[in-house]
C-alpha cells in the first residue's frame, strides 16, 4: 500500500524549532517530488515547501523562506522539513504530499495522515 | 503571490450539478496546466479529484470533470451525491517554483 506518515509534530514556544519527518512505503521514494502542506485550525490548505526526488531541488513559500529546510534521505524513504524560530501562526496541521509524477507541478496524489503543531508558551 | 479565489460556499441537491469556480491570474492558472483539485471531508486529509486541468486519478468517479478558461478554472461535481458534501480547494502552480491554493469552498448537498 502507498503510504506517508508524518511524525514529530507538538507544543512548541514561540522562537523554538521543530523537525517533522514523513516516511513512505509502498512506492520508490527517489522517483517523486515530495512537498508539505500546511492547514492553520479552521483555515484552508498552504503549500509550505517542495524537494525533488533526487533533492536536488528545494523550493519554499516566500512567506515562509529563511526559517524551513527542506531535506529528504532516499536511503531511508523519508523526507524531512526542519522549522526555525517558530511563530503562533505556524500552528498547523502539516501534511506531506507526493507529487503524481514527475512532471507534474502541484498535484498530490497521496497525502499522510498529518502531523499536528501548535505554537504556543 | 496571492491565493487563488473561490467562493465559500456552493449547493445543491442530490443528482444536480454543481460548478465550483477558481480564479487567478496569468501568472499562475492562466500560464500553466497545473490546476489541481482537492475533496477534504472534515478531519481527513485532502484527496486528489483532478489535476492538470482535466485529469481524473484512478478511482475518482466521472461524475467530476475539470475545465479552464483563461485565469480561470472549474470543478463540475454531476449526479450530486451525498458523499460528495465536502471542502473543496484549487491549487495552481504560480511558476518559480512555487504552489498556490484557493480559499475552498464548502459544498453542500441540499
Amino acid at each position: 500500500e502507498v503510504q506517508l506518515l508524518e511524525s514529530g509534530g507538538g507544543l512548541v514556544q514561540p522562537g523554538g524549532s521543530l523537525r517533522l519527518s514523513c516516511v513512505a512505503s509502498g512506492f520508490t521514494f527517489s522517483g517523486y517530488a515530495v512537498n508539505w502542506v500546511r492547514q492553520a485550525p479552521g483555515k484552508g490548505l498552504e503549500w509550505v515547501s517542495g524537494i525533488t526526488g533526487s533533492g536536488a531541488g528545494t523550493f519554499y513559500a516566500d512567506s515562509l523562506k529563511g526559517r524551513l529546510t527542506i531535506s529528504r534521505d532516499n536511503s531511508k524513504n523519508t523526507l524531512y522539513l526542519q522549522m526555525n524560530s517558530l511563530r503562533a501562526e505556524d500552528t498547523a496541521i502539516y501534511y506531506c504530499a507526493k507529487e503524481i509524477r514527475s512532471t507534474s507541478k502541484g498535484s498530490f496524489d497521496i497525502w499522510g495522515q498529518g502531523t499536528k503543531v501548535t505554537v504556543s508558551s | 503571490q496571492s491565493a487563488l479565489t473561490q467562493p465559500p460556499s456552493a449547493s445543491g441537491s442530490p443528482g444536480q450539478s454543481v460548478t465550483i469556480f477558481c480564479t487567478g491570474t496569468s501568472s499562475d492558472i492562466g500560464g500553466y496546466n497545473y490546476v489541481s483539485w482537492y475533496q477534504q471531508h472534515p478531519g481527513k486529509a485532502p484527496k486528489l479529484i483532478m489535476y492538470e486541468v482535466t485529469q481524473r486519478p484512478s478511482g475518482v468517479p466521472d461524475r467530476f470533470s475539470g475545465s479552464k478558461s483563461g485565469n480561470t478554472a472549474s470543478l463540475t461535481v454531476s449526479g450530486l451525491q451525498a458523499e460528495d458534501e465536502a471542502y473543496y480547494y484549487c491549487n495552481s502552480y504560480g511558476g518559480r517554483n512555487n504552489v498556490i491554493f484557493g480559499g475552498g469552498t464548502k459544498l453542500t448537498v441540499l
